[in-house]
């Protein structure tokens, strides 16, 4: 069975430039995260999606930070204009909506790390 | 945003010793989730706790669910040089929706041979 699936696994690029993650979730999964990691510490919430509906964005900056799940599977997350700070991995997860011992927890793909010079 | 405090740090250890480490919370949690993160990878679930006071086993690990439901020990025996990366304890206010996760700072291990 395949995992979460990301892309690109790295990208540089110059501050002020647009950047976007796209992130392809177990099949089945209707929960959907996006989690920041910065260097030395533990992944933050940023956004998380139940099908298409984004239940939970209050950590997301929404001044530079947009993402979106158009048919409920898969998902983008974009970064306009990026800053210096963004620099991190950015780690997408799924889960089944109810998270128990039946259905299982969350599944993380490998991340997109993130470099601005 | 809100991190668990984790603790210790980092370890250096030698293979065969046991290892523990423990996370730390000042809210109550009913989901308790260790996760290992190897270098250029994302997290990985080690195991789950769902009740106080609960200890699970997977293999060489023990965790346990404190009985305050405000902290959670992680125990490894017979250390082994694949044990190397950053545990991560997560804390769930609420097992009946996939809420949110609050994750630990981590702790780094490194196994010497």
């Amino acid at each position: 069975e395949a995992g979460v699936v990301q892309s690109p696994r790295y990208k540089i690029i110059e501050k002020k430039q647009p950047v976007a993650f796209w992130c392809n979730p177990i099949s089945g999964h209707n929960t959907l995260y996006w989690y920041l990691q910065n260097l030395g510490q533990g992944p933050e919430l940023l956004i998380r999606y139940e099908n298409e509906e984004a239940v939970d964005d209050s950590q997301l900056p929404k001044d530079r930070f947009s993402a979106e799940r158009l048919k409920g599977v898969d998902s983008t997350l974009k970064i306009q204009p990026a800053e210096l700070g963004d620099s991190a991995v950015y780690l997408c997860a799924s889960s089944f909506r109810v998270a128990n011992p039946n259905t299982g927890e969350l599944f993380f793909g490998e991340g997109s790390r993130l470099t601005v010079l | 945003g809100q991190q668990l405090n984790q603790s210790p740090q980092s370890m250096f250890i030698q293979e065969g010793e046991d290892v523990s480490m423990n996370c730390t919370s000042s809210s109550i949690f009913n989901t308790w989730l260790w996760y290992k993160q190897e270098p250029g990878e994302g997290p990985v679930l080690l195991i789950a706790l769902y009740k106080a006071g609960e200890l699970t086993s997977n293999g060489r690990l023990t965790a346990q669910f404190g009985i305050t439901r405000k902290d959670s020990f992680l125990n490894i025996s017979a250390s082994i040089p694949s044990d190397v990366g950053i545990y991560f304890c997560a804390g769930r206010s609420n097992t009946g929706t996939a809420s949110k996760l609050t994750f630990g700072t981590g702790t780094r291990l490194q196994v010497t041979l």
